[in-house]
């Protein structure tokens, strides 16, 4: 069955201190990746994805992922975080946007 | 403001009415997308329009349910004889027609409470 994991519900960081945050997943074939965030009152904006090619991808806001396709993860990660970056993060496979598979998410607290 | 735009942000209702929610994507783009959302949960596809046809519809997308787009711009979904498991964010998104792996933008979404 095709599905997305997102094994941590609630991540605690410092503020300036390095994130990751994980998604594994199970898919027929490689799908596309995808890395959204949701903060209180707004949308869903896109991080990043990964369709192909170089597999550590960048994204918007000094976010990045690597996908690993032997271990069918594409964890999200950020080097030093900022009390803004506190959210929801939701990580979402398929091939279509409306074929995505979403995991529950996971929220980021960020400590001052 | 040039994204998309949900509207109404909150709705409460009592359980058997019918409530409807308008959705407008950004104006150039010719998909959009339906999804609900539930408390401590990813996203869930409803259903999806490219211009005014209706071209895909989850099995969530219960007899309850409508979703029309009629000039291929705005769109409105419709859920009658509301049920309490229907309380949930509903999700709005929209895409251009440039194959399938465009970014989708998202709008605020309306929050639905059925009591």
């Amino acid at each position: 069955a095709q599905s997305v994991t997102q094994p941590d519900i609630h991540i605690t960081v410092s503020e300036g201190a390095s994130l990751e945050l994980r998604c594994n997943y199970s898919y027929g074939a490689t799908p596309y990746l995808f890395w959204y965030v949701q903060s209180p009152g707004q949308g869903l904006q896109l991080l990043l994805k990964y369709f192909s090619g170089d597999t550590l991808v960048q994204g918007i806001k000094g976010f990045e992922a690597e996908f690993k396709r032997s271990q069918s993860s594409f964890n999200l990660r950020k080097p030093s975080v900022h009390w803004s970056d506190a959210a929801e993060y939701f990580c979402a496979v398929g091939r279509s946007n409306y074929q995505l598979i979403w995991g529950a998410g996971t929220k980021l607290i960020i400590k001052p | 403001d040039t994204g998309v735009s949900q509207n109404p942000r909150h709705k409460i209702t009592k359980r058997g009415q019918n409530v409807t929610f308008r959705c407008d994507p950004i104006s150039e783009h010719n998909r959009l997308y339906w999804y609900r959302q539930t408390l401590g949960q990813g996203p869930e596809f409803l259903t999806y329009f490219q211009n005014e046809a209706q071209l895909e519809k989850s099995r969530l997308l219960s007899d309850r349910f409508s979703a029309e787009r009629p000039k291929g711009s705005f769109s409105t979904l419709e859920i009658q004889r509301t049920e309490q498991g229907d309380s949930a964010m509903y999700l709005c998104a929209s895409s251009p027609q440039t194959g399938g792996n465009t970014e989708a933008f998202f709008g605020q979404g309306t929050r639905l409470t059925v009591v």
